[in-house]
């Protein structure tokens, strides 16, 4: 079974700049995930989807972030426009029903010059 | 609100002895799961372990072990004869198990393990 696709794997921007990220989940699940972990913390959740629809965005900073998951399997998250803080890795998880295990993808790194 | 803390930022082991990294949590949920995940050098988060909070024995699988004390609102992860590949960070985390609650994980700030030859 292939696992949680994640590109790209690194992106290198200036402040200002925008940027998107793109998930692939597991084949078959519902709840998708974003997560943003900042170095030297634990992951933060952004966004929550069940299927195409938002459950949880209730952390994402809804002026710069956005989020989709268009027919209920891929996910993009877009950052518009990056500020310095953004500097993280961006972590996408996905999970059969929402209170089953998360399963990660490799993440994106991003860095904001 | 819930919360997780780990209090120990970097831990040394030496190879083939037993580990044990420490993990807090705060929560209002009367029902929750307790997770445990290994974080290599390559960024991809592993699951490890899980306890629920109705569950009256301890988890196991394989080398790992969660000494789950609810009193003391503690889960513990217990890592026996570890190895060199074990070196990594380490997250301690939780989130609620009602059906009309947000599944996302909530995390601890995690433990740098280092496995010494």
């Amino acid at each position: 079974e292939a696992g949680v696709a994640q590109s790209p794997r690194y992106k290198i921007i200036e402040k200002r700049q925008s940027v998107a990220f793109w998930c692939n989940p597991i084949s078959g699940h519902a709840t998708l995930y974003w997560y943003q972990q900042i170095l030297g913390q634990g992951p933060k959740l952004l966004i929550q989807f069940q299927n195409n629809g938002v459950v949880d965005d209730s952390q994402l900073p809804k002026d710069r972030f956005s989020a989709e998951r268009l027919k209920g399997v891929d996910s993009t998250l877009k950052i518009q426009p990056a500020k310095l803080e953004d500097s993280a890795v961006y972590l996408c998880a996905s999970s059969s029903e929402g209170y089953n295990e998360q399963f990660f993808g490799p993440g994106t790194r991003l860095t904001v010059l | 609100a819930q919360k997780i803390t780990q209090t120990q930022p970097g831990m040394f082991v030496q190879e083939k002895e037993a580990v044990t990294l420490d993990c807090t949590y705060d929560t209002s949920d009367p029902s929750y799961g307790l997770f445990w995940y290994k974080q290599p050098s390559s960024g991809e988060m592993i699951f490890l372990i899980y306890q629920g909070s109705y569950d009256q024995q301890n988890a196991t699988e394989g080398r790992y072990s969660l000494n789950f004390q609810k009193a003391r609102k503690s889960a513990n992860l217990v890592i026996s004869a570890s190895q060199l590949g074990d070196s990594a960070m380490y997250f301690c985390a939780m989130r609620g198990l009602r059906m009309d609650s947000s599944y996302k994980l909530i995390f601890g700030s995690g433990t740098r393990l280092l496995v010494r030859p």
